[in-house]
């Protein structure tokens, strides 16, 4: 168990340009997350998916934003026209949802991608 | 809408003394969890202490332990025989059961030598 990884640790991009970043999960986890994080604030759920499935968005979630998770195992996020109010932490947790939902899952996080736009 | 507040911004404790951080919530719900999770600084978020809301007994982990009183929606975590490892910002979270979070706004905990 190598825990949740993603890349990069850091992206500086210019305002207007599209950023992606890659989130691997814990192996046998089948849950993935993505939060946001801005400075002095605690992380904001955005999405999530359950295997390959994205069951829910936040309304954070602008259009310029997209999540994928195409064989359930690593996920990518994709900011599209990138703006300075875009820059901050971009956490993606995962957990192990064995019983549909009757008891909730610890989420085990990974250590972030931060992004400046520029 | 769940809201988290942590009302103590930061904090400083002497290394081998005793802290409690503060935290409360508010809903509607009967059932729900609560966590709290330690981010070091330039390091991942790792989780500290998980309390079910049906437990009316007190999460405990090691050092760190729970003071959960439902009624009034409050949520405490106790750190004793703090040490220097323990400074990071400590972050208070909620979860109705459908583990999508919601978190306080953190309290920095620095640990005096």
């Amino acid at each position: 168990d190598t825990g949740v990884s993603q890349d990069p640790r850091h992206k500086i991009t210019k305002r207007g340009q599209n950023v992606t970043f890659r989130c691997d999960p814990i192996s046998e986890h089948n849950r993935l997350y993505w939060y946001r994080q801005t400075l002095g604030q605690g992380p904001e759920f955005l999405t999530y998916f359950q295997n390959e499935a994205q069951l829910e968005k936040s309304r954070l979630l602008s259009d310029r934003f997209s999540a994928e998770r195409p064989k359930g195992s690593f996920s990518t996020l994709e900011i599209q026209r990138t703006e300075q109010g875009d820059s901050a932490m971009y956490l993606c947790a995962s957990s192990l949802s064995e019983l549909a939902g009757l008891i909730t899952d610890t989420q085990y996080f990974g250590p972030g991608t931060r992004l400046t736009v520029l | 809408a769940q809201t988290v507040t942590q009302s103590q911004p930061e904090m400083s404790v002497q290394e081998a003394e005793t802290v409690t951080l503060s935290c409360t919530y508010d809903t509607s719900e009967s059932d729900y969890y609560l966590f709290w999770y330690k981010q070091p600084p330039s390091r991942q978020m790792i989780l500290v202490i998980r309390q079910e809301a049906y437990k009316q007994q007190n999460a405990t982990e090691n050092r760190f332990s729970v003071n959960f009183q439902k009624a009034a929606k409050s949520f405490s975590l106790k750190i004793s025989d703090s040490q220097l490892g323990d400074a990071a910002m400590y972050f208070c979270a909620y979860d109705p059961g459908n583990e999508k979070l919601t978190f306080g706004t953190g309290t920095r905990l620095t640990i005096i030598p």
